[in-house]
C-alpha cells in the first residue's frame, strides 16, 4: 500500500491551464479505472472533483478534467482561477477493497 | 442535507484507545458503504478502513489493521472506529466519507475529529 507519486506543487497564471499527474502501479492506478480527485481547502474536509478517472460530480465545473495512461492519471483544470489555488490529492482503488492516495499537490495561481 | 458529523476525538497517551463515532443524515446510511480516512498534520490522505452496508466485511489499511477497527449502528445512523494501541503515529484528524456505491470513490466527508496520541 505504497502512497501514489504526485508533483509536491504545480502552479499557473489565471485563465491557464495545468496538470496534475498522479503516478501508481498495475496494481492500482493501472489495474482500475477507479481514480478519484479530491480538492482540500486549508482547515476544510476534501470535496470530490472526479471520479471513475473522468467523471465529474454533479456541481463540480467542466474546468476540471481527468484522464488516464497506463499507470498514471492526470487532473487538468482549465482557464484558471484564483480560487482553484489549494491543495489537491488522486485516490486510486487497489483490489480487495482497499485504496491508496497521493501524496497531495499544491496547486499556486500567480 | 446530507451531512457526516465526527466526534470522539481527544488526547490519549500511547498505548491508549479512544473510539471515534460518525453521525449521518439526510440519506439513507443502512445502504451506503462507509470509510475512515485520516490526514496527519500537515501532511496528505491516507485510507484507513471500509464497511460495505451491510457490515458483512471489513477492510483495513495494514497500517492499523489489528490494531483498529471499524462498525457500524444501522439503528442509530452511526458509524464507529475504535482504535486501540494507539502510537504517536496516530496522530490526526480522521474524516468519515460515504463510498460512491458503484465507484470506489468518495462523495461526502465529515469535517473531521482530531486524535491527538501523546505522553
Amino acid at each position: 500500500q505504497s502512497a501514489l507519486s504526485q508533483p509536491r506543487s504545480v502552479s499557473g497564471s489565471p485563465g491557464q491551464s495545468v496538470t496534475i499527474s498522479c503516478t501508481g502501479t498495475s496494481s492500482d492506478v493501472g489495474g482500475y479505472n477507479s481514480v478519484s480527485w479530491y480538492q482540500q481547502h486549508p482547515g476544510k474536509a476534501p470535496k470530490l472533483m472526479i471520479y471513475d478517472v473522468s467523471k465529474r460530480p454533479s456541481g463540480v465545473p467542466d474546468r476540471f478534467s481527468g484522464s488516464k495512461s497506463g499507470n498514471t492519471a492526470s487532473l487538468t483544470i482549465s482557464g484558471l482561477q484564483a480560487e482553484d489555488e489549494t491543495d489537491y490529492y488522486c485516490c486510486s482503488y487497489a483490489g480487495s477493497y482497499t485504496w491508496v492516495f497521493g501524496g497531495g499537490t499544491k496547486l499556486t495561481v500567480l | 442535507q446530507v451531512q457526516l458529523v465526527e466526534s470522539g476525538g481527544g488526547v490519549v497517551q500511547p498505548g491508549g484507545s479512544l473510539r471515534l463515532s460518525c453521525a449521518a443524515s439526510g440519506f439513507t446510511f443502512s445502504s451506503c458503504g462507509m470509510h475512515w480516512v485520516r490526514q496527519a498534520p500537515g501532511k496528505g490522505l491516507e485510507w484507513m478502513a471500509f464497511i460495505p452496508f451491510d457490515g458483512t466485511n471489513k477492510y483495513y489499511a495494514d497500517s492499523v489493521k489489528g490494531r483498529f477497527t471499524i462498525s457500524r449502528d444501522t439503528s442509530k445512523n452511526t458509524l464507529y472506529l475504535q482504535m486501540n494501541s494507539l502510537r504517536t503515529e496516530d496522530t490526526a484528524i480522521y474524516y468519515c466519507a460515504k463510498d460512491l456505491h458503484g465507484h470506489y470513490s468518495f462523495d461526502i466527508w465529515g469535517q473531521g475529529t482530531m486524535a491527538t496520541v501523546s505522553s
